[in-house]
């Protein structure tokens, strides 16, 4: 079963308007953290957010806010005022595993496109 | 500034070659991870290392082997490659601990193999 679940292949957003990226979890983990990453055709994976699940607050970042629904499971990544530049694949991940062997386990993205 | 480099960003090899893709970190960090990229089937992990020497089977470790021999460096080895392995090859690299413990990646190997 996908522990990671992307369920927008694509999606479209006008300049300057806001857009959401949805992404449902499922781990039986107390602990565990969230992370987006995105990448654009140059093919380089850029950190942009992360959630922690203990954390009481939403994590933003500049534009990027994370919205965390922990009894949905979900955090839906919210891109407000959208930029040409923000076209790219975009990968909801969650950490798991403790010490060394922790690692992380990626949706299978979405496509971003922001059209002008 | 942290980087992870990797030794090419294009590579085109035939059939039964050894192919070797290097990863170096500057950033002192124990853990290292190599993962391939397909459409439609996001980042799946290969092979990961939290120490020199130590590495740890991921979710596809067939046809592949790795290589850490020292802290910064970090090899993916096909053996025998085969058509199937056309992919990208992305490295990483965070700290054991502390903070969120983000990986930090590399800037991709687009792998063809004829």
């Amino acid at each position: 079963a996908q522990k990671i679940t992307q369920t927008q292949p694509g999606m479209f957003v006008q300049e300057k308007e806001a857009v959401t990226l949805d992404c449902t979890y499922d781990t039986s983990d107390q602990s565990y953290g969230l992370f987006w990453y995105k990448q654009p055709s140059s093919g380089e994976m850029i950190f942009l957010i992360y959630q922690g699940s203990y954390d009481e607050q939403n994590a933003t970042e500049g534009r990027y806010s994370l919205n965390f629904q922990k009894a949905r499971k979900s955090a839906n990544l919210v891109i407000s005022a959208s930029q040409l530049g923000d076209s790219a694949m975009y990968f909801c991940a969650m950490r798991e595993g403790q010490g060394g062997s922790e690692k992380l386990v990626f949706g299978k993205g979405t496509k971003l496109t922001v059209n002008p | 500034d942290v980087k992870v480099t990797q030794s090419s960003r294009y590579l085109v090899k035939r059939t039964g070659e050894k192919v070797f893709l290097e990863c170096v970190q500057d950033m002192d960090h124990e853990n290292m991870f190599w993962y391939r990229q397909d459409p439609g089937l996001g980042l799946r992990l290969i092979y990961f290392s939290y120490d020199v020497k130590m590495k740890e089977k991921g979710d596809i470790p067939e046809g592949y082997s790795v290589s850490r021999e020292k802290k910064e460096r970090f090899s993916l080895i096909l053996e025998s490659a085969s058509t199937n392995q056309t992919s990208m090859y992305l490295c990483a690299s965070r700290r054991l601990a502390g903070g969120h413990r983000k990986q930090f990646f590399g800037p991709g190997t687009r792998l063809t193999v004829l």
